[in-house]
């Protein structure tokens, strides 16, 4: 079935400095949307995509639908911008249920 | 403020007991969804519904049953407790469209099946 392979599975980063995350589609995916599990464990809404980029202070997102693909940008890392970071994508076919990446664990060093 | 609400936050239970997990929505949105997460999966879909009086099974049903009673309730029941079912479970609702989403998710619930 449809599948969502998200990368790296563990990011550590320095203050200061960036990266990116991937999520790679199987097929093609209608929307994406990033989400980030929060110190309570609360799953907050990053960005929705339907197509091209958004961004939002020093996160910026990017979804490519033909090219089955979305990143996205940490700029100027922070050490409260650590935790879990979730891609999920909302299938072609059927109704808009999401399909989750693995998540990536993002530590933010002094 | 529209809100998910999950309880228990955290429960305990017993080899072959039965538990039930709530969720309360105040977003008035049509669908709800359960999902369980584990470490190295993302959230797996179990069940999820329509609206009052519909569920459907999502991707990894079995050992679950779901119940819509109202636009606002949806629960998650395990008739049969296996400790394979120890996980964390997320409620949410949402609707989503061609131009945006509305999905929220609840705060989760850290089962433990021993």
């Amino acid at each position: 079935g449809d599948q969502v392979e998200q990368s790296p599975s563990a990011l550590s980063l320095h203050e200061g400095t960036g990266s990116a995350l991937r999520c790679n589609f199987t097929t093609t995916m209608r929307a994406v949307q990033w989400f980030r599990k929060n110190s309570r464990g609360s799953l907050i809404n990053l960005f929705y995509l339907a197509s091209g980029t958004k961004e939002n202070g020093r996160l910026k997102s990017a979804f490519d639908s033909k090219e089955r693909y979305s990143t996205l940008h940490i700029r100027d890392a922070q050490l409260e911008d650590s935790g879990t970071y979730f891609c999920a994508a909302y299938s072609s076919s059927g109704s808009w249920q999401l399909i989750f990446g693995s998540g990536t664990q993002l530590t933010v060093m002094p | 403020e529209a809100a998910v609400t999950q309880s228990p936050r955290n429960k305990v239970a017993v080899t072959g007991g039965k538990v039930t997990l709530s969720c309360n929505q105040t977003n008035n949105h049509n669908n709800m969804y359960w999902y369980r997460q584990d470490t190295g999966h993302g959230l797996r879909l179990i069940h999820y519904s329509y609206g009052a009086g519909s569920t459907e099974k999502g991707d990894i049903p079995d050992g679950y049953k779901a119940s819509r009673p109202s636009q606002e309730n949806f629960s998650l029941i395990l008739e049969l407790a296996t400790p394979s079912q120890t996980s964390v479970y997320f409620c949410a609702s949402g609707d989503a469209g061609p131009a945006n989403s509305d999905y929220t998710f609840g705060s989760g619930t850290r089962l433990l099946v021993i």
